[in-house]
């Protein structure tokens, strides 16, 4: 079935430290992928998305690129902030707008003043 | 604009205690409606969701049960908790022409 791996946390990065949340996945078909972020406390936000090969969703200074070739979706942002720290969430949805999520575990991540 | 609202924010029950958790999405108009539950330090697991009023799909056995009552209205229940009912409990919404799900703030169950 379709599935999202992401790297295992925690992750801890210096302020201005280069960041990268690896995601890859395994579809039957050409889903739409997500990344999500969880703050303490609180509720999941979308953060950015893509919805076919190539393309590169990007907020808030993070990027993502939907890699088919590689089936990947890595989240990158050049230089963190202490208020980036949260938890991170890969996501899939295949089988049209209806269709259910499908996540991956999170990627908890602490940046450090 | 859409809004989505969850209530209690945090909710302390007793073993065996029966338990209603309540979403109510506002601003749309017949969304999907979905119950995900997050264990301390795991992942979110998906445990029902709903595509109208009295449809209910149940994504994990378990004491837990959903229903939906009203179009945007979407209620998690249960008749006895158990302790590893304890966790964060997100209800999420998407509308049928966008692929976004738009989730709520959450509430917090420990069951003791």
């Amino acid at each position: 079935g379709d599935s999202v791996t992401q790297m295992e946390g925690p992750v801890t990065l210096s302020e201005e430290a280069f960041l990268t949340i690896n995601c890859t996945y395994t579809a039957t078909g050409y889903p739409s992928l997500f990344w999500y972020v969880q703050y303490p406390g609180e509720g999941l936000q979308l953060l950015l998305k893509a919805t076919k090969a190539d393309d590169k969703g990007s907020n808030k200074g993070f990027e993502a690129t939907y890699r088919k070739e590689t089936t990947s979706f890595h989240l990158e942002k050049g230089s963190v902030q202490v208020s980036d720290s949260a938890v991170y969430f890969c996501a899939l949805r295949y089988g049209g707008s209806q269709g259910n999520l499908i996540f991956g575990k999170g990627t908890k991540l602490s940046v450090k003043p | 604009s859409q809004t989505i609202h969850q209530w209690p924010a945090t909710l302390v029950q007793p073993v065996g205690s029966p338990l209603s958790l309540e979403c109510t999405v506002e601003g749309t108009s017949n969304p999907n409606l979905y119950w995900y539950r997050q264990a301390a330090g795991r992942g979110l697991q998906l445990l029902f969701y709903s595509v109208g009023i009295g449809q209910i799909s149940s994504e994990v056995p378990q004491n837990l049960s959903a229903s939906r009552p009203q179009d945007r209205q979407f209620i998690l229940s249960s008749k006895k908790l158990l302790l590893s009912d304890s966790g964060f409990y997100l209800c999420a919404w998407i509308a049928g022409y966008t692929d976004t799900q738009y989730f709520g703030p959450g509430t917090r169950l420990t069951v003791l």
